[in-house]
């Protein structure tokens, strides 16, 4: 079974810019998780997905945004680009819900100049 | 509200030895409790789970986690060593009721010297 994708790998984008990254879980999975994980701040949740809905919501303002797709897929944007959004940007999928553990992707590594 | 706490940023081990990584947690609800590996340029892996079954939990690559309620503690371990452990260690909690936002730790850099 193919694990969980995120493309594009590595994106170099300038302040002020937008920046769309996908997520393709596995499998039969139905909610996708989106992380930030930085040296600074460490792994921190963004929001969570589930059958279309953001079902959570972590604490990041309202330019960073997401969906999912009736095929699960999930996007994520973030809009208005500012230098502390340089991270390397995750996604997760599982079967429900986070509660029973997390198939993470390579993540997307972002670097806002 | 919850928390997560690593002890130790990083941890240095010899090939062979045990391996003891440390992980303490506060939670307002009884907790879901995890353990990923990272290694460089990936992702996360699930090295194993706790979620109020058995309180000694079994994972892969011969690692295992014990529950200590009384200790709030989660800590993993594995009797031997290998080079290929070397990674990232990550404890992360999720509440068992309300909504399932994950907290991590900072990680465990584990360094393994022949």
């Amino acid at each position: 079974k193919a694990g969980v994708t995120q493309t594009p790998r590595y994106l170099i984008k300038t302040r002020g810019q937008q920046v769309t990254l996908s997520c393709s879980p596995i499998s039969g999975h139905r909610s996708v998780s989106w992380y930030q994980q930085t040296p600074g701040q460490g792994l921190q949740f963004l929001f969570e997905y589930f059958s279309e809905t953001q079902r959570n919501k972590g604490n990041f303002p309202g330019r960073f945004s997401g969906r999912q797709f009736s095929n699960s897929r999930s996007e994520m944007n973030v809009s208005t680009l500012e230098l502390g959004d340089s991270a390397l940007y995750l996604c997760a999928s599982s079967l429900e819900r986070e509660s029973q553990g997390s198939y993470f992707g390579p993540g997307t590594r972002l670097t806002v100049t | 509200a919850q928390s997560v706490t690593q002890l130790g940023s990083h941890v240095s081990v010899s090939e062979g030895a045990l391996v003891l990584l440390r992980c303490n947690y506060s939670s307002s609800v009884p907790p879901y409790l995890f353990w990923y590996v990272q290694y460089p340029n990936q992702g996360l892996q699930l090295l194993l789970k706790y979620t109020s079954a058995a309180t000694l939990v079994k994972g892969i690559n011969g690692f295992e986690a014990e529950f200590k309620k009384s200790e709030t503690s989660f800590h993993l371990t594995k009797p031997s060593a290998h080079m290929s452990d070397a990674a990232e260690y990550f404890c992360a909690v999720t509440p068992s009721g309300g909504s399932y936002i994950p907290t991590f730790g900072r990680g465990t850099s584990l360094i393994v010297h022949p």
